[in-house]
């Protein structure tokens, strides 16, 4: 099945930084990425997604970035704020038949924005 | 607009005994995944059920067992329970089931389960 790695296991910047988190993943049919925000005690929200048809999708203060090639994709977060600390979760869905359609997620980064 | 909510938000249980964890979708999905997170780690797929049938299940045993009602709701039933089962379960609700291609996947607050 899919294997989803994520780096770094936690990050501390200070706050106007940027902040990068990476993810590879093993299954080559992989067609959906998405990166989830966790807060303590709360529900993970879904914060940004890019599909495999796509190399970039920007929001405001946050990018993803997909390489398809390399089997790997990103997140970026420019001018961090207090409110960005979190856990981020990646994932990605396995193409192919529906057997492996699953969303399998990355271990999380544990976001620190230091004021 | 609804959201998903789940119900209870925390079980204690012990060891052996049965449990049932329920799910609402938010309006207007028709699919429910559920998903196992141990403190520390990202959710790990348990099934999914679409049409009120379970699509597609994750590397879990058959003590965890779902269903899926005419109306979308689902439950995730777990018997003979083990310490490691204590967790939060998640679930999500999504359009379409496995074959609508990126459908994003929203999630509930979670049930917090502890195990004694």
């Amino acid at each position: 099945g899919e294997n989803v790695e994520q780096h770094p296991s936690t990050l501390s910047v200070q706050e106007g930084d940027s902040a990068v988190i990476k993810c590879t993943y093993s299954d080559s049919a992989s067609n959906y990425f998405p990166w989830y925000k966790q807060e303590l005690g709360k529900r993970p929200q879904l914060i940004i997604d890019i599909r495999s048809n796509v190399g970039e999708k920007k929001d405001q203060r946050i990018a993803v970035t997909l390489n398809k090639t390399a089997k790997h994709f990103s997140l970026h977060i420019t001018e961090t704020q207090p409110e960005d600390s979190a856990v981020y979760f990646c994932a990605a869905r396995g193409g192919g038949d529906t057997g492996r359609r699953a969303l399998t997620f990355g271990s999380g980064t544990r976001l620190q924005v230091q004021p | 607009d609804a959201g998903v909510t789940q119900s209870p938000t925390h079980l204690i249980k012990t060891r052996g005994q049965q449990v049932t964890l329920r799910c609402s979708p938010k309006s207007g999905h028709d699919t429910v995944s559920w998903y196992q997170q141990a403190l520390g780690q990202g959710p790990q797929f348990i099934f999914q059920y679409y049409e009120e049938e379970e699509r597609q299940r994750g590397n879990f045993p058959d003590r965890f067992s779902g269903h899926q009602f005419p109306n979308y709701s689902s439950e995730l039933n777990v018997n003979a329970l083990l310490l490691g089962d204590s967790a939060l379960y998640l679930c999500a609700s999504s359009l379409g089931g496995f074959g609508a291609t990126g459908q994003p996947q929203h999630f509930g607050d979670g049930t917090r389960l502890s195990i004694l």
